[in-house]
């Protein structure tokens, strides 16, 4: 059973911080990687979305990066600001199944004035 | 451009009582799936379809049913709402390609069941 994990759970930054959320998935057979950001009360909104063939994406300020073989992910946000204060989830979709996606807990990210 | 879209965003529900939240997309998608997400317990799928016509089990299906009469449309009821069923719900739908392809999700149905 594919099982993702994301560390931290929470993380506080001051603004202009750059950083880092980490992914891990245990198994690497996956077609895509997908991050969202989900703010409280809110839907999930797709942030940026790595194809198993693809190393990484870019969008403004963030940079995802895909390691299929040791089972990473990691997010980079850079120049941090107080907007960007969210939950973080990614979620893989392994290869052979419907499409499914299987989540992490996701990293609550907060950034101080 | 409406995406996902999910009736009703709220509802709250006596034990027993019986609902049908439904999510609608207008991008065409193939695949559409319900998930429920809880407290320290993240997002968990319900059931999902890979079609019209089609319906198929996730991880923790009992309790519900779904319906996909429509391309567009994938309806989750429950039968006799029970307190554990309490969550917020969300649909998503993707095309379901050959390549991985993105996931939209819809903003949610916050149930409480009472």
């Amino acid at each position: 059973k594919q099982e993702v994990t994301q560390i931290p759970a929470a993380l506080s930054v001051p603004e202009g911080e750059n950083l880092v959320l980490n992914c891990s998935f245990t198994d690497s057979a996956i077609y895509n990687l997908q991050w969202f950001r989900q703010d409280p009360g809110k839907g999930l909104t797709s942030l940026l979305l790595i194809q198993s063939s693809q190393r990484e994406q870019t969008s403004g300020r963030l940079n995802a990066s895909l390691d299929k073989s040791s089972g990473r992910s990691t997010l980079y946000i850079a120049a941090s600001q107080p907007g960007d204060s969210a939950t973080y989830l990614c979620a893989v979709i392994k290869s052979g199944s419907a499409r499914q996606l299987t989540f992490g807990s996701g990293t609550q990210l907060t950034v101080l004035p | 451009n409406a995406g996902v879209t999910q009736t009703p965003k709220f509802r709250v529900l006596k034990t027993g009582q019986s609902m049908t939240l439904l999510c609608a997309q207008d991008m065409n998608h193939e695949y559409m799936y319900w998930y429920r997400q809880d407290p320290g317990m993240g997002l968990r799928l319900i059931h999902y379809s890979v079609g019209e016509g089609t319906t198929a089990k996730g991880e923790v299906p009992d309790g519900y049913n779904v319906s996909r009469l429509k391309k567009q449309n994938f309806l989750l009821g429950l039968e006799s709402a029970a307190p554990s069923q309490t969550s917020v719900y969300f649909c998503a739908s993707t095309t379901g390609g050959a390549l991985g392809t993105e996931a939209f999700f819809g903003q949610g149905t916050r149930l409480t069941v009472v």
